[in-house]
């Protein structure tokens, strides 16, 4: 079964970076995944997507501030010199083949200090 | 630019039904899948239904199966969500997502999200 699993929360200071960690259930290693961003109040919004070999396409007007990588079922979010609008959910998002086939990771929860 | 805006949500007893829409924007609506993921009040994200570019294929949560029925009409380039037997637990905000894939191209994941349109079905 295609399950991406979070941490519930991460925290870091004004300025400084963070790493957020989106894994894949066993045996779906291969798979690529999206990153999206959700401020308080507000809809999605897309970063980017993530590829196995740690490749990414970053959506309209992203910050070079926000990039990914991957290590094996792991898939990564790093945010470099953190703002406060950057206080927010991450959430993970994978896909199938079919149109049914769309599973979202259960979101983190970023504080900025 | 690209825009989806939500429309149609509100106060709603359970048993009844609603309809939302979804217009669109700033693309060539009828090349991409459309959807439909909601999010209860402090949880997170939750795919509700998808609609192929062509209407050829539609998919829905188990948990609205039977009881949501989404459409799409390209010449207004707006996508619905009609809602029936509404439930307690259907209480969300409501957002449409447009896919990344092209026609013929399968499905991949959301490049754009509307503001969302709220939902809430209580006596």
């Amino acid at each position: 079964q295609l399950v991406l699993t979070q941490s519930p929360s991460a925290s870091a200071s004004l300025g400084a970076s963070v790493k957020l960690t989106c894994t894949l259930s066993s045996g779906h290693s291969s798979y690529a995944i999206a990153w999206h961003q959700q401020q308080p109040e507000k809809g999605p919004r897309y970063l980017m997507k993530l590829n196995s070999d740690g490749s990414h396409s970053k959506g309209d007007g992203i910050p070079d501030r926000f990039s990914g990588s991957s290590s094996g079922a792991e898939r990564y979010l790093t945010i470099s010199s953190l703002q406060s609008e950057d206080e927010a959910d991450y959430y993970c998002q994978t896909w199938g083949t079919g149109i049914r086939d769309v599973v979202f990771g259960g979101g983190t929860k970023l504080t900025v200090l | 630019e690209v825009q989806l805006v939500e429309s149609g949500g509100g106060l709603v007893q359970p048993g009844r039904s609603l309809r939302l829409s979804c217009a669109a924007s700033g693309f060539t609506f009828d090349d991409y899948a459309m959807h439909w993921v909601r999010q209860a009040p402090g949880k997170g994200l939750e795919w509700v239904s998808g609609i192929s570019w062509n209407s050829g294929s539609i998919g829905y949560a188990d948990s609205v199966k039977g009881r949501f029925t989404i459409s799409r009409d390209n010449a207004k380039n707006s996508l619905y969500l009609q809602m029936n037997s509404l439930r307690a637990e259907d209480t969300a905000l409501y957002y449409c997502a447009k896919d990344t894939a092209r026609k013929y191209s399968g499905y991949e994941h959301y490049d754009y999200w509307g503001q969302g349109t709220l939902v809430t079905v209580s006596s």
